[in-house]
């Protein structure tokens, strides 16, 4: 069974900061990891997949993640916040490729102080 | 190429009535993934579809049932409403191609049980 873990349900970070939100998952088979991004009213977007490749993901608008085997991490960064980044954020593991049955975690809300 | 269209947007029905809500996924899509977001309980997996065929299932009673028709188009199905239904539903479709895939999520409906 596979589940998800994000550390903190709110974020607070300066306009031009680092912003790092975390996030582990257990796995009981070899994961697939996914960043979500959801504004107001809105669906999910996603922002990037680990896939068993690189284990360096670059996504969309600047983020990143790192998956990290040994930590069972997938924490998302981006090195300098911007203010249209404010949103929910929502870490996702599924156990096949197609991401047909996600298991996300609780999610996590970006605010950006100016 | 068209998004995923969830219908409608929003919906208000009475406890204990039914309801139905529907997603057409992208077009060559075949897959189509259902899942219920609230405030308490976060992002939770209602079911999948394949080929007209449900191929996962999520930890919902019985009264959430779905189906998949020959253009991958899909419903999902909640009768004998209760206020704990109150949700944003979402669905999302993959291709179920070869290789990496996506899963491309709609706007959601948005039920309200009053």
């Amino acid at each position: 069974a596979q589940s998800v873990t994000q550390l903190g349900s709110h974020v607070s970070v300066s306009e031009g900061a680092l912003v790092l939100l975390r996030c582990n998952y257990s796995s009981s088979v070899p994961p697939y990891l996914f960043w979500y991004v959801q504004y107001p009213n809105q669906g999910l977007q996603l922002l990037l997949k680990y896939t068993s490749a690189a284990t360096l993901v670059k996504g969309i608008n600047g983020f990143e993640a790192e998956f990290k085997k040994s930590e069972t991490s997938f924490h998302l960064t981006k090195p300098s916040a911007h203010m249209s980044d404010a949103a929910e954020y929502f870490c996702a593991v599924s156990a096949n490729w197609g991401a047909q049955k996600l298991v996300f975690g609780q999610g996590t809300r970006l605010t950006i102080n100016p | 190429k068209a998004g995923v269209t969830q219908t409608p947007r929003y919906l208000i029905k009475t406890r204990g009535q039914q309801v139905t809500l529907s997603c057409s996924p992208i077009s060559g899509h075949r897959s189509v993934s259902w899942y219920q977001q609230t405030p308490g309980q976060g992002l939770q997996f209602l079911f999948e579809y394949f080929s007209e065929t449900q191929r996962n299932k999520g930890n919902f009673p019985g009264r959430f049932s779905g189906r998949q028709f020959s253009n991958s188009r899909s419903e999902m199905n909640v009768s004998t409403l209760e206020l704990g239904d109150s949700a944003l539903y979402l669905c999302a479709s993959t291709s179920d191609g070869e290789g990496n895939t996506e899963a491309f999520f709609g706007q959601g409906t948005r039920l309200t049980v009053v």
